[in-house]
């Protein structure tokens, strides 16, 4: 069974700087997809970053990076610039690429930016 | 375009009672997941409907079921609720091999 661990209950940051959440996650398979999301008070669960295990190349989105590490089985997420709306709880997720395509989460960081 | 809504946002059961869920898919999305996220948890998948049948379950009772119906929405059914089953439901709908868009959740509490 996949697995994903986040071992960061909670990160505070200084607005406009950098912070790195960290995931790991274990499967026996090699065609996955990796997300983080964010859960802000609202609860709904927005997507930030996604990254197809075959492709090498990290993905970005604006101020969101991931450092991938297939062999290592480590996903992090880097926030550069942190801004207040920034603040949330931030899932690390793992899909396969096959069958029901069912997310497995993490427990979660909670970021606090700090103004 | 709406995107995923579900109903209602808040409620609260009686140990023993039975509750219905509702999720709306995001328009034209054949695939709706059900996850519960007790608190201070990731959030679990309990089931996934695609085309209206149930494709794939997790790790809960069979008191844990589900609808999806021709227009794709979606409901969750507990029945013989349980204090444990107190938790915020996401609904999360999405075509296949494609992201995953969620809904603001139903917090059910269990008294």
């Amino acid at each position: 069974a996949q697995t994903v661990t986040q071992s960061q209950p909670e990160m505070s940051v200084q607005e406009a700087e950098t912070v790195t959440l960290s995931c790991t996650y274990d499967t026996s398979e090699s065609d996955y997809y990796l997300f983080w999301y964010k859960q802000p008070p609202s609860r709904q669960m927005i997507l930030v970053i996604r990254q197809e295990a075959y492709k090498q190349q990290n993905a970005t989105e604006n101020r969101f990076s991931v450092n991938f590490q297939k062999a290592a089985k480590s996903f992090s997420l880097k926030i550069s610039d942190s801004q207040l709306g920034d603040a949330a709880m931030y899932f690390c997720a793992y899909r396969p690429n096959f069958g029901n395509e069912k997310l497995t989460f993490g427990t979660g960081t909670r970021l606090t930016i700090i103004p | 375009e709406t995107g995923v809504t579900q109903s209602p946002t808040h409620l609260i059961k009686t140990r023993g009672q039975q509750v219905t869920l509702r999720c709306s898919s995001q328009s034209g999305h054949n695939t709706v997941s059900w996850y519960q996220q007790a608190l201070g948890q990731g959030p679990q998948f309990i089931f996934q409907y695609y085309r209206e049948e149930e494709n794939g379950r997790g790790n809960f009772p069979p008191r844990f079921s589900g609808l999806q119906f021709p227009n794709y929405s979606s409901e969750l059914n507990v029945n013989a609720l349980e204090l444990d089953d107190s938790a915020l439901y996401l609904c999360a709908s999405s075509f296949p091999h494609s992201e995953a868009f969620f809904g603001q959740g139903t917090r059910l509490t269990v008294v």
